[in-house]
């Protein structure tokens, strides 16, 4: 158990809808960072929160939105669902922000969203 | 545009047998970062690398991070078949984006 907690961790929805992914970090992580792992895409990083703030920004799309709250649990939000969003979606926490050697970064056991 | 390419996409190997990966960026990278993902399971960080020419063991695993921060690889001594999975690298680019490579899906036969 790395303590990074998701949910839901299955979540069946229709095209052009809209959901939200949870993820709470470990106790004391302040960077949650977001990845989505389709078959055909691999693993791509979409973003990552540092106390709440946005700090890196990976090949995600206008229609994601993501934010990290004051008590450091973070949101995924994906809207006008397209079935090419059919992946698995992970969240990870770390201690620090990038560029620090040594930094630990723990990953969820991840949400697997399917677009029907 | 930025990204990082992994080589090779696939490698099978007799247990005991040396395995290397490769990854690549024709930019400068800010650090670069090694993940390992069994199958059915999710990605687990396994180290990052910051400074230019930064080489660094883990038991079996040396990972190495390249003079001009452009590339990096991960050498694994005298496979064992708990080291099968898909191996991962994922490389900053001005500490603002952040790519993954392709993977390099790793099998050991005892």
């Amino acid at each position: 158990d790395s303590g990074v907690t998701q949910t839901p961790k299955h979540l069946i929805t229709a095209t052009g809808q809209r959901v939200t992914l949870r993820c709470s970090p470990r106790s004391g992580d302040l960077s949650v960072y977001w990845y989505q792992q389709s078959l055909d895409q691999g693993l791509q990083f979409l973003i990552q929160y540092y106390n709440g703030e946005e700090r890196a920004k990976g090949n995600i799309l206008e229609r994601f939105s993501a934010q990290q709250f004051p008590d450091l649990h973070s949101e995924l939000n994906l809207s006008s669902l397209e079935l090419g969003d059919s992946a698995l979606y992970f969240c990870a926490s770390s201690v620090a922000g990038q560029g620090l050697s040594g930094n630990t970064i723990y990953f969820g056991e991840g949400s697997w969203l399917t677009v029907v | 545009g930025q990204q990082v390419m992994q080589i090779p996409q696939y490698q099978h190997v007799q247990e005991g047998e040396d395995f290397t990966t490769y990854c690549n960026s024709s930019t400068t990278l800010s650090n670069i970062q090694w993940y390992k993902q069994r199958p059915g399971g999710h990605p687990v960080f396994l180290i990052q690398l910051v400074k230019s020419g930064e080489v660094k063991k883990q038991k079996r695993l040396t990972f190495q991070f390249g003079e001009a921060k452009k590339n990096s690889s991960l050498h694994i001594t005298a496979t064992q078949t708990t080291d099968v999975g898909t191996y991962f690298c994922a490389g900053l680019y001005n500490f603002n984006k952040f790519y993954f490579g392709s993977g390099t899906k790793l099998n050991v036969k005892p």
